[in-house]
């Protein structure tokens, strides 16, 4: 058990630029979550997956924004035509089937120029 | 709309100290699960401990403990012998009935030699 993975750990792209940022959950967790993160404010809620459908997303979640996991094991969140306002740290968790605790990755940490 | 507060934006505490951290909510759930997370300056969202909602018994994980008062929807978090490891952003994050956690806005705890 190697954790949450994120990668990159840090993503600087000019404004209008499309990004792609990538979750690796704990190999047996079936659920997995995106938040986004801004310095001095706690996490907030992006989307959720159950395997590989998506459940829940936010209305934070504009149209720019896409997430998927496929197989039901990685999952990707794309930013399209980035804007500055998007800049933050992007983070990931993980959580088992009827299990409560979310594990978190060490989160990408985006700079929009 | 559930609500958290950790109406503490900074608290400091000399080394060795106990500390401890406040935090509300307002919830319509009668079952459910709190936590508390701390982030350090690397950013990784860390579990610092765990309460369930049906237990009056208070958690307590090493030199971490709750005063979990469900009536008052209080939750706070005592640090006993506090250690330098220990500064970083503090987050309450009750969870509602869809396993969503509702986070604070953070309370900054500083570690003082």
């Amino acid at each position: 058990d190697t954790g949450v993975s994120q990668n990159p750990r840090h993503k600087i792209t000019k404004r209008g630029q499309n990004v792609t940022f990538r979750c690796d959950p704990i190999s047996e967790h079936n659920r997995l979550y995106w938040y986004r993160q801004t310095l001095g404010q706690g996490p907030e809620f992006l989307t959720y997956f159950q395997n590989e459908a998506q459940l829940e997303k936010s209305r934070l979640l504009s149209d720019r924004f896409s997430a998927e996991r496929p197989k039901g094991s990685f999952s990707t969140l794309e930013i399209q035509r980035t804007e500055q306002g998007d800049s933050a740290m992007y983070l990931c968790a993980s959580r088992g089937q009827g299990g409560e605790k979310l594990f978190f990755g060490s989160g990408t940490q985006l700079s929009v120029l | 709309a559930q609500t958290v507060t950790q109406s503490q934006p900074e608290m400091s505490v000399q080394e060795a100290e106990t500390v401890t951290l406040s935090c509300t909510y307002d919830t319509s759930e009668s079952d459910y699960y709190l936590f508390w997370y701390k982030q350090p300056p690397s950013r990784q969202m860390i579990l610092v401990i765990r309460q369930e909602a049906y237990k009056q018994q208070n958690a307590t994980e090493n030199r971490f403990s709750v005063n979990f008062q469900k009536a008052a929807k209080s939750f706070s978090l005592k640090i006993s012998d506090s250690q330098l490891g220990d500064a970083a952003m503090y987050f309450c994050a009750p969870m509602d009935s869809n396993y969503q956690l509702i986070w604070g806005a953070g309370t900054k705890l500083i570690i003082k030699p």
